[in-house]
């Protein structure tokens, strides 16, 4: 099993720039999550969703979009990049409605220039 | 204002040492969990921990759920260089009115283990 996979790996955009972060997961998972780890500040979560057609903001969503037209798939869209937003992305997804334990893919290390 | 605090934030130790992680709120949490992340990847969950006063070991890690179920520590016996890592406490609870429960992650703590 492939588990969560994210794609890009590593991204430079300039200020401005649109991108979308890829994340599909092979788990038939329902809940998938969005977070951005930044040094001194942990995990925080962005985007989050419920299940396909259902999404919700986190703690950080400004500057953010999120979708899910699909069980596996959860792409996290920048509208217009700003330095502020150069971080490491995780997507992560659980089975659980109580969340008994995310699984995480790898991560996309993401600058903004 | 950090929801969750994990002390100590570095720590840096002799392998056969023991060492323990706190994690602490003022919050009460339907589940806590923790998880270990190495350089480059995504965490790892170790273990959840759901009722309070729960004590959970995986090999040498001992998890403790606090009785009121804000706090949480992670014991490792032994320590060895193979236990290197970020390792962070997570708490669950309720987030918005969508019934949904999402993940409230501390800092970390960076753990070396020197051979």
């Amino acid at each position: 099993n492939a588990g969560v996979t994210q794609t890009p790996k590593f991204q430079v955009l300039k200020t401005g720039q649109s991108m979308t972060l890829q994340c599909a997961q092979d788990m038939n998972h329902e809940y998938m999550s969005w977070y951005r780890q930044d040094p001194g500040m942990g995990l925080r979560l962005i985007h989050y969703s419920v299940g396909a057609g259902i999404t919700d903001q986190g703690e950080v969503p400004n500057g953010y979009n999120v979708s899910r037209s699909t069980t596996e798939d959860f792409p996290l869209r920048l509208l217009s990049a700003a330095p502020s937003q150069t971080s490491v992305y995780f997507c992560a997804s659980s089975y659980s409605r109580e969340v008994y334990g995310y699984t995480f893919g790898s991560g996309t290390r993401l600058t903004v220039v | 204002t950090q929801l969750l605090e994990q002390s100590p934030q570095f720590l840096s130790i002799q392998e056969g040492e023991n060492l323990t992680v706190y994690c602490n709120s003022s919050s009460v949490f339907s589940s806590l969990q923790w998880y270990r992340q190495e350089p480059g990847e995504g965490p790892v969950l170790l273990v959840t921990v759901v009722t309070g006063g729960e004590v959970k070991k995986l090999k040498r890690l001992t998890f403790q759920f606090g009785d009121a179920r804000k706090d949480s520590s992670l014991h490792i016996t032994a320590a060895q260089p193979g236990d290197t890592g970020l390792y962070l406490c997570a708490g669950a609870r309720a987030y918005s009115g969508a019934g949904s429960y999402q993940l409230t992650f501390g800092k970390g703590t960076k753990l070396s283990v020197i051979p």
